[in-house]
């Protein structure tokens, strides 16, 4: 069983366009993340849900909104593509430990490489 | 805040000898401390893990990691290395309370036969 599921694998789309991308975790975690790996490989923190809460928001564009319909998944939606979107996108999740605590280990998803032409 | 920093983006070495990859990282507090694997095309795999405890961790496939206070580091070992090695490894450090990963830049380990 995949515990962390992401679809599409690969994207290629247009400048301009509006795309979505989507992540779903069987794992039962309360928190999911998304992850961009750019051109040079260098992974950084996009966003964090806990419970369909939005908890980490770094300096990414408007562009980019997370949708968490429910704690199993979360979807990212970016809207007028750029070239420099062209990334691959990971989705991670983590569990919320009985104290609150988040769990430290974080589950990666296999990634979706999206190409911007 | 936190940062990380791999020694050397590429790492090259023969099959069967040992495999050093660097990783110093920056923290204001104690912190957990990670190692992934990247496969060629593929996701991030949890290699090791360092929260609390013994400060030499095991990992899958053969590696192990020492975290090191005084010198803020936490370099991935591995005594022989194989062919299936081949990949990039990315050290990662996330605060005690927090739950943001920080990632170091990523080296490249290749393997010769």
């Amino acid at each position: 069983d995949t515990a962390v599921s992401q679809t599409p694998k690969y994207l290629v789309t247009q400048m301009g366009n509006d795309k979505s991308i989507k992540c779903e975790q069987n794992l039962g975690h309360d928190t999911m993340y998304w992850y961009k790996q750019d051109s040079k490989k260098f992974l950084k923190i996009m966003f964090s849900y806990n419970n369909k809460e939005l908890i980490i928001n770094e300096t990414v564009p408007n562009r980019f909104s997370p949708k968490s319909p429910d704690k199993a998944h979360l979807n990212l939606h970016i809207n007028s593509l750029e070239l420099g979107d062209s990334a691959v996108y990971f989705c991670a999740s983590s569990q919320v430990l009985s104290g609150g605590e988040t769990e430290e280990t974080q589950y990666f998803g296999p990634g979706t490489r999206l190409l911007v032409l | 805040a936190q940062s990380v920093t791999q020694l050397g983006s590429h790492v090259s070495v023969s099959e069967g000898a040992l495999v050093l990859l660097r990783c110093n990282y920056s923290s204001s507090v104690p912190p957990y401390l990670f190692w992934y694997v990247q496969y060629p095309n593929q996701g991030l795999q949890l290699l090791l893990k360092y929260t609390t405890g013994a400060t030499l961790v095991k990992g899958i496939n053969g590696f192990e990691a020492e975290f090191k206070k005084s010198e803020t580091s936490f370099h991935l070992t591995k005594p022989s290395a194989h062919m299936s090695d081949a990949a990039e490894y990315f050290c990662a450090v996330r605060e005690f309370y927090g739950n943001k990963l920080v990632f170091g830049a990523g080296t490249i380990l290749r393997v010769k036969s």
